[in-house]
């Protein structure tokens, strides 16, 4: 079982280039997320997915676009890179919520993208 | 203002001590809470979910207070192993699930 599976581990761009992170999870998990994650910072939500085929904006969505391929692979474009994109991305998915709203382990989340962009 | 805040640290304790966390959120709504741990350069895994009743899963122990909107995380009997950024994270549910991260804080459990 491998969980959510994030590719590539590392990534070095220059200012301009594009790039696709690319995200799938074998939980048969309704809601997928990408975030960023920063020195000093919590992890912020850039897009999210609640369902196959939606998509919306989380907190910092500008210079980003996302894709729900299908229920598994959820991926997130930088169509012209900045050096402030520089960081940690991760992937990360969720099922759904109960009633109580309780969860055991709401977030999966992948190993992470280290992004560098010069 | 944070709307999770939470001291960075770092924590530096000796092996075998207690150390307590805090961490205080503003948004009201919030009804999920959970204390995630990160190792240097890996991704965030759930350490324990909190709940309104305080709970315990072998040296940890959360509690939440409501009214002043704050959670706590206490490590007994602190390994070496230990040694990690703890994230204090809120979740409220709105069509999707809207967690919110603090910035963590640092334990570092030394010999």
């Amino acid at each position: 079982n491998a969980g959510v599976t994030q590719t590539p581990k590392f990534q070095v761009l220059k200012t301009g280039q594009s790039m696709t992170l690319q995200c799938a999870q074998d939980m048969n998990h309704n809601s997928m997320y990408w975030y960023r994650q920063d020195p000093g910072m919590g992890l912020r939500l850039i897009y999210y997915s609640a369902s196959e085929g939606t998509t919306d904006k989380g907190e910092v969505p500008n210079g980003y676009n996302v894709s729900r391929l299908n229920k598994r692979e959820f991926s997130l474009r930088l169509e012209s890179a900045a050096p402030s994109q520089t960081s940690v991305y991760f992937c990360a998915s969720s099922g759904n919520v109960t009633g109580t709203g309780r969860y055991n382990s709401p977030l999966h989340f992948g190993n992470g993208t280290r992004l560098t962009v010069t | 203002r944070k709307e999770v805040e939470q001291d960075p640290g770092p924590f530096n304790v000796p092996e075998g001590a207690t150390v307590a966390f805090n961490c205080t959120y503003s948004n009201s709504a919030s009804q999920s809470f959970f204390w995630y741990r990160q190792d240097c350069r890996k991704e965030p895994k759930l350490l324990m979910s909190v709940y309104s009743s305080g709970n315990e899963d072998g040296r940890f122990t959360a509690q939440l207070n409501r009214a002043s909107q704050y959670i706590s995380l206490l490590i007994r009997d602190s390994k070496l192993s230990d040694s990690a950024t703890y994230l204090c994270v809120t979740m409220f549910s709105g069509g999707y699930n809207k967690l919110i991260f603090g910035a963590g804080t640092r334990l570092a459990v030394h010999p």
